[in-house]
């Protein structure tokens, strides 16, 4: 078992710049989050997939964030334009179906826009 | 609400001590009750959960104890070592949905 994994580890870009981040999630699971965490606000649930299907884009920060999932391996989450207040570390995690199961998180990746 | 209150956000106690960090929520929906453990520059992990119907759990060191009628959980690490510290995150689930508290510095000093 590979884990969550995410692409890239680290991204530095200028604001204004399309940022897209990557994840695959562990075989299996059916259930994917993005979660984004910052000293100040810790950690915040972005966006929810369940088979595929976002179910809950509330925290979805504004229309500059986008998030897909195309198949059971594979989403991201794009930001466009980005800004420097976005600078986070941001985590996909995915669980088996079902509110009581663990989250496992990847690695994440560290945003930094200047 | 669905928020989380974590408390102590930092907590500092010597080699061999025991460390206590408490959450309350307000949901009565909540039904589940993890803990996360996340080193620097690391991701979370798991390391102790408790479900609505089960008051405490014990795993070696660390244990978890849960009053779902005042609304507060808690996490218990005995017999401290330098390794144990990091961040310590509670979350509570409800309807799929992870909310996390906002997380608890521990320092072990050795």
């Amino acid at each position: 078992d590979a884990g969550v994994i995410q692409s890239p580890r680290h991204e530095v870009t200028e604001m204004g710049q399309e940022v897209t981040l990557r994840c695959k999630p562990i075989s299996g699971h059916n259930s994917l989050f993005w979660y984004r965490q910052t000293m100040m606000r810790g950690l915040e649930l972005l966006i929810y997939f369940n088979n595929n299907v976002p179910i809950d884009d509330s925290g979805m920060p504004e229309d500059r964030f986008s998030a897909k999932m195309p198949n059971a391996s594979f989403s991201t989450l794009k930001i466009q334009p980005s800004e420097p207040r976005d600078s986070a570390v941001y985590f996909c995690a995915s669980s088996l179906a079902g509110e009581e199961s663990p989250l496992h998180f990847g690695n994440g990746t560290r945003l930094t826009v200047t | 609400g669905e928020n989380v209150e974590q408390h102590p956000s930092t907590l500092s106690v010597q080699e061999g001590d025991s460390a206590v960090i408490k959450c309350t929520y307000s949901d009565s929906a909540s039904n589940y009750f993890p803990w996360y453990k996340q080193e620097l520059g690391k991701r979370p992990q798991l390391i102790i959960d408790i479900r609505s119907n089960v008051g405490e759990k014990k795993d070696q060191r660390i244990a978890v104890t849960l009053n779902k009628t005042a609304k507060h959980f808690s996490l218990h690490i005995t017999e401290t070592q330098p390794e144990d510290s990091a961040v310590y995150f509670c979350a509570r689930g409800s309807n799929y949905k992870l909310t996390f508290g906002k997380g608890t510095l521990l320092t072990v000093n050795p």
